[in-house]
């Protein structure tokens, strides 16, 4: 099955620093890689996906970029605010069956002031 | 549009009683999906329903858990008897028909203790 990798497990930043987080993935099958924001009491929310016929994809101050010949992908947070701090996941879809996906163990972000 | 709903949101009960999670997906989403998220295993899929029928459910643990989607706006995660090892934060997440059919939608989860 898919393993999913998430680095670092907790990345604290200055607040208007960028924040960067990366994610590694086995099955070269996969072709879809949502990112979700976890905050405190609430459930995962999606911010933003890209899928495997796309490089880079762009949204405001959120973007994610996909290497598939290195089976790695990233999560760029640009201009951080306090409201960006959460937990943040990376996951891939199965390549075989493609409703399930494999989370990465998370990422604890804390913009300070 | 509300969302998914999920009750209750917290839920706490004795070893041996059973518990029963309850899951409002969005409308119009025909899959209907259940995650437990603990500190250890982080996210988990238990199972997964596409059309009201249970398409995969490699991921419930053990018999002690069982799932039924009735029909497309309900679905209920059972646990029986509860152990102490059941603590989890347990999410129930559609997924829209049509374009950007990957996407999942997370409700606000059930938090449940077993004493």
């Amino acid at each position: 099955g898919e393993n999913v990798e998430q680095h670092p497990s907790t990345l604290s930043v200055q607040e208007g620093d960028s924040a960067v987080i990366k994610c590694t993935y086995s099955d070269s099958a996969s072709n879809y890689f949502p990112w979700y924001k976890q905050e405190l009491g609430k459930g995962p929310q999606l911010i933003i996906d890209i899928r495997s016929n796309v490089g880079e994809k762009k949204d405001q101050r959120i973007a994610v970029t996909l290497n598939k010949t290195a089976k790695h992908f990233s999560l760029h947070i640009t201009e951080t605010q306090p409201e960006d701090s959460a937990v943040y996941f990376c996951a891939a879809s199965d390549g075989t069956n493609d409703y399930k996906l494999s989370f990465g163990a998370g990422t604890t972000v804390t913009v300070r002031a | 549009d509300a969302g998914v709903i999920q009750s209750p949101r917290h839920e706490v009960t004795e070893m041996g009683q059973e518990v029963t999670l309850r899951c409002k997906p969005i409308s119009g989403h025909n899959s209907l999906f259940w995650y437990r998220q603990t500190m250890m295993r982080g996210l988990e899929l238990l199972i997964y329903f596409n059309n009201n029928v249970p398409i995969d459910d490699s991921g419930m643990p053990e018999d002690r858990f069982s799932a039924k989607m009735p029909n497309a706006s309900f679905s209920t995660l059972k646990i029986q008897p509860s152990e102490p090892r059941d603590s989890a934060v347990y999410f129930c997440a559609s997924r829209p028909t049509g374009g950007g059919w990957e996407t999942q939608y997370f409700g606000p989860g059930t938090r449940l203790l077993v004493l």
